[in-house]
């Protein structure tokens, strides 16, 4: 089942603050989070692995709540170049998981 | 560097006329995807091969098929191209091991057109 994402799109100006979130109905393993450029493939950004588990990779940021299900996208000061849909993608408590399950993506858009 | 290529970029076909897309990577994963991706959809799971064993998602149509000869390389064939398949179609590459799925890797997409 697809994980929800909330909000759908987000419009900022450059240096506030966004957050993205992410929630499954299902007991979940990890979760991805990818960005996507208009016009070009999605890059990855990290994998969150354990319940409570936070990275971060410059000004970007993440969180992983196992026992909700849920994750969140932390961007924090955000660059025009953090404009883009991200998407999580969610990988389900069971044995031999091979693949991701999308959510439907949050468009977000830096304006100067 | 390591990476996942996808030929061609751009297709343009016909209405029923058979298209083969092809994926190949240097990253020697051990599973690599098919996505259908849509205008400001999330992209769909068509179907996946662990090394050999070929994984279909159950709401792929028939009309799409997928062929790995070998590690590297990965094929995605469609039968009868209809309206419908107008869309980005996207490779990916991951790995599997001991039981952990790790990062995808994509490549940049082939961009089909159905006239």
């Amino acid at each position: 089942q697809q994980p929800v994402q909330s909000p759908q799109a987000v419009i900022l100006r450059e240096g506030e603050d966004a957050v993205i979130n992410c929630s499954s109905s299902k007991a979940l393993y990890s979760v991805h989070w990818y960005r996507q450029k208009h016009g070009e493939a999605p890059v990855f950004l990290m994998i969150l692995l354990k319940g409570g588990e936070q990275k971060g990779h410059e000004k970007i940021s993440a969180s992983f709540n196992e026992k909700k299900q849920q994750s969140s996208l932390y961007l924090t000061a955000s660059q025009l170049s953090y404009s883009g849909t991200y998407f999580c993608g969610t990988v389900p408590l069971i044995q031999g998981a091979q693949k991701l399950v999308f959510g439907q993506g949050t468009r977000l858009t830096i304006n100067p | 560097d390591a990476m996942v290529i996808q030929n061609p970029r751009y297709q343009v076909t016909q209405f029923g006329k058979p298209v083969t897309l092809s994926c190949s990577q240097t990253l020697n994963h051990n599973v690599m995807y098919w996505y259908q991706q849509k205008s400001s959809q999330a992209p769909k799971l068509l179907f996946h091969y662990y090394d050999k064993d070929f994984n279909n998602e159950a709401d792929t149509p028939d009309n799409f098929q997928s062929r790995r000869p070998n590690t590297s390389f990965c094929f995605l064939d469609i039968r009868s191209p209809g309206l419908g398949d107008a869309a980005m179609y996207l490779c990916a590459t991951s790995r599997v091991l001991s039981g952990h799925l790790y990062e995808q890797y994509f490549g940049p997409g082939t961009r089909l057109t159905v006239t």
